[in-house]
């Protein structure tokens, strides 16, 4: 059954530096989105991504955030100067057209550590 | 704006139904959603219910809608220990693809032998 993966699958940063968080969506889907979970809290959406363009962000998803589709497969997430609030569990989860735009299927996650 | 909320426990008998409830502010909530995630894993989606429904069934599941009280259930009949998990309601306000959900806490379900 196909599914979405994510790299790394834990990631270990110090404060300041830039991160790229790495996932390959279901292949013949067609939105995007990346979710983060810090723990103990909600799972927060942060963006959705259609046809090579942000469809719409969270306010959490602010200047430091960017996304990116680099080739067929991979869609990334940015965060470019790390914050020690950035910790957490980042989601990429992808859905597919019609129908099927409704069901966002999710990868097991990056855990990202800023120390 | 919208919020969703979910007791944070359950604690089930074996072989018993389990009940998860979940209510949501946002009266124009489109789409309403359960998933599942067990200790280490992704967010697993189980079923969905479009709010014009009361009701739906999918083998052990039944997802029930009161749409007044804004007030979603899941209910798992003969509650396995594999059902042991935590269980997300969330919420789509277009329900189309690239609108982002809006999740619950998540009810931490505990199986008792």
């Amino acid at each position: 059954e196909p599914e979405v993966t994510q790299t790394p699958s834990h990631q270990v940063t110090q404060m300041g530096q830039e991160v790229i968080l790495r996932c390959v969506p279901i292949s013949n889907h067609l939105y995007f989105y990346w979710y983060r979970q810090i723990l103990g809290q909600k799972v927060e959406f942060l963006v959705s991504f259609y046809n090579n363009e942000i469809s719409e962000k969270s306010e959490i998803f602010d200047d430091q955030f960017s996304v990116e589709r680099p080739d067929g497969s991979n869609f990334t997430l940015k965060i470019r100067s790390t914050k020690l609030e950035d910790s957490a569990m980042y989601f990429c989860a992808s859905s597919g057209s019609g129908s099927g735009s409704y069901e966002q299927y999710f990868g097991p996650g990056t855990r990202l550590t800023v120390t | 704006g919208e919020d969703v909320e979910q007791s944070l426990f359950l604690s089930v008998r074996e072989g018993d139904s389990s009940v998860i409830n979940c209510t949501y502010t946002d009266s124009s909530s489109t789409y309403l959603y359960w998933y599942k995630q067990e200790p280490g894993a992704g967010l697993q989606l189980l079923t969905y219910i479009f709010s014009n429904m009361d009701m739906k069934q999918d083998q052990r599941l039944t997802v029930l809608l009161n749409k007044k009280d804004k007030h979603l259930s899941l209910r798992i009949a003969d509650t396995q220990t594999g059902d042991s998990a935590i269980y997300f309601c969330a919420e789509s306000m277009m329900g189309g693809g690239a609108d982002g959900l809006t999740f619950g806490k998540g009810t931490h379900l505990i199986i008792q032998p």
